[in-house]
C-alpha cells in the first residue's frame, strides 16, 4: 500500500511570497495529482503529472519519479490561494488513489 | 470533454434520516468509479469502488452503501445516518489512467 506524506501540514505566508508544498510517496506510481480544496469543501483538480513539470498560471508542479517526490509551487502568492492542497497518487495497475492529509495554506495580505 | 457531476455541494441531515448522494460522469464509458470520505482532520479515505454496472466493492465496513444502476451513475446511500457520517464526500472516476474528481459534498449530520 502506498503511503503519501505531505509537508508542511500548515503553512502561513505573506502575500507575494513564493510557496512550496511537498509530497512524498513510498511505492512507484502511474500518476500524481494535486488538488485544491477551498474552505467550503469543493475540490478542484490542479495538476495530474507522471513526469517532469507542469505550469498553470502562478502554479508549478514538479515530480521526481526516482526520488518518489513531488512539489507544488505557488509564485507571488495571494490571499485567494488560501486553501487546503492535497496530493494524491495512483499506483500502476491499482484501482484506487491514495491521498495525503493535505497542507493548509493561509496567505495573509 | 470528460466531466463529473456531484450534488449537492452541502447537506445538513438529522441523525437517523436517509442519505442519497449522486454522481454522474460524462465523456467516458465504463469508467472505474469511486466514493471517498474525508472526516475532520483526516485525509480522504476510499469507501467504495465500482468497475461496472452493479459491481460494488467496499473498502471500509460502515453505515453506508453504494450502487451503480447505470454505467455513468454512482450513488452513495444510507438508511439511517449517524453523527459519525459527517464529513466531506468525494466522487471520482478513473479511465485509461486518468482520474477526474467531483467537487464534493460536505455532509453535516445533526
Amino acid at each position: 500500500k502506498n503511503e503519501v506524506e505531505q509537508s508542511p501540514q500548515n503553512l502561513t505566508a505573506q502575500e507575494g511570497e513564493f510557496i512550496t508544498i511537498n509530497c512524498s510517496y513510498s511505492v512507484g506510481i502511474s500518476a500524481l495529482h494535486w488538488l485544491q480544496q477551498h474552505p467550503g469543501g469543493g475540490i478542484v483538480s490542479l495538476f495530474m503529472l507522471s513526469s517532469g513539470k507542469k505550469k498553470h498560471g502562478r502554479l508549478i508542479a514538479t515530480i521526481n519519479i526516482q526520488e518518489k517526490h513531488s512539489s507544488l509551487h505557488i509564485t507571488a502568492s495571494h490571499p485567494r490561494d488560501s486553501a487546503v492542497y492535497i496530493c494524491a497518487v495512483s499506483g500502476a495497475g491499482s484501482y484506487q488513489l491514495t491521498f495525503g492529509k493535505g497542507t493548509k495554506l493561509s496567505v495573509i495580505p | 470533454s470528460q466531466t463529473i457531476h456531484q450534488w449537492p455541494a452541502t447537506l445538513v441531515q438529522p441523525v437517523g434520516s436517509p442519505l442519497s448522494l449522486e454522481c454522474t460522469v460524462e465523456g467516458t464509458s465504463n469508467p472505474n468509479l469511486y466514493w471517498y470520505r474525508q472526516a475532520a482532520g483526516r485525509g480522504l479515505q476510499l469507501l467504495f469502488y465500482s468497475v461496472g454496472i452493479g459491481q460494488i466493492s467496499s473498502e471500509v465496513p460502515q453505515n453506508l452503501s453504494a450502487s451503480r444502476p447505470q454505467d455513468r451513475q454512482f450513488i452513495l446511500s444510507s438508511k439511517k445516518l449517524l453523527l459519525s457520517d459527517s464529513g466531506f464526500y468525494l466522487c471520482a472516476w478513473k479511465s485509461y489512467g486518468r482520474s477526474t474528481f467531483g467537487s464534493g459534498t460536505r455532509l453535516t449530520v445533526v
